[in-house]
């Protein structure tokens, strides 16, 4: 496509609950970043796919978190037994190679109750 | 929607006025430096980049400077329009690594 598109653009979920949030990068990028926004703070990194392998996974917080990109292309972040404080936005952004401007999509607006 | 510059810094300038936007880095390594423009309910958008073998790098309206020495990158844009409007975020990353640390962001607020 001709962006990154990430669905559901808002999700409302309550405590404990499985979510799973979707990301579509720009075709042909191998490289696929998922960060996550607080509110009135910068984005701040999740995880790195460099084509079908997580090369890096160090900003995860727990392991609530994981994400796979099992063809290299589309990414889906999973979050298990969900907490009020995951809620934030979880943005995706992809790249040509890893090292040139990420593009981001809108994000998903996580809400948990 | 919620606003990405709740509890941000603030700049406030007339239209058709200059905007200076400034960045301090704290790691000396980072050798590959990202302006971003973030618009409420909307992901940061791509401005400008720039790599540490450079000082300056200029785009339509908008020019970067860096200055290693001290740590500090700078975002100027010229003739600030009401479109300008939108959270300004700073992001580095480092030599062999891809992820990006991303400064606190500033809240440009154009005044017509």
């Amino acid at each position: 496509g001709a962006g990154v598109s990430q669905t559901p653009s808002n999700k409302v979920t309550e405590k404990g609950k499985y979510v799973e949030l979707r990301c579509d990068p720009i075709s042909g990028h191998t490289a696929l970043y998922w960060y996550r926004q607080s509110l009135g703070q910068g984005p701040e990194f999740l995880i790195y796919f460099q084509g079908t392998g997580a090369a890096d996974d160090s900003g995860l917080p727990n392991d609530r978190f994981f994400a796979v990109r099992p063809e290299g292309s589309v990414s889906t972040l999973k979050i298990q037994r969900t907490e009020r404080g995951d809620s934030a936005v979880y943005l995706c952004a992809s790249s040509l190679t890893g090292r040139d401007g990420y593009t981001f999509g809108s994000g998903t607006r996580l809400t948990v109750v | 929607g919620e606003s990405v510059g709740l509890h941000l810094p603030t700049l406030s300038v007339q239209e058709g006025d200059n905007s200076i936007i400034n960045c301090a880095y704290s790691n000396s390594a980072s050798d590959y430096f990202i302006w971003y423009k973030q618009e409420s309910g909307k992901g940061p958008q791509f401005i400008i980049d720039i790599r540490s073998n450079m000082d300056k790098r200029q785009g339509q309206r908008v020019t970067v400077l860096l200055n290693k020495t001290v740590k500090h990158l700078s975002l100027q844009i010229a003739a600030t329009q009401p479109g300008d409007s939108a959270v300004y975020f700073c992001a580095e990353t480092g030599a062999g690594s891809y992820q990006l640390t991303f400064g606190k962001g500033t809240k440009l607020s154009v005044i017509p």
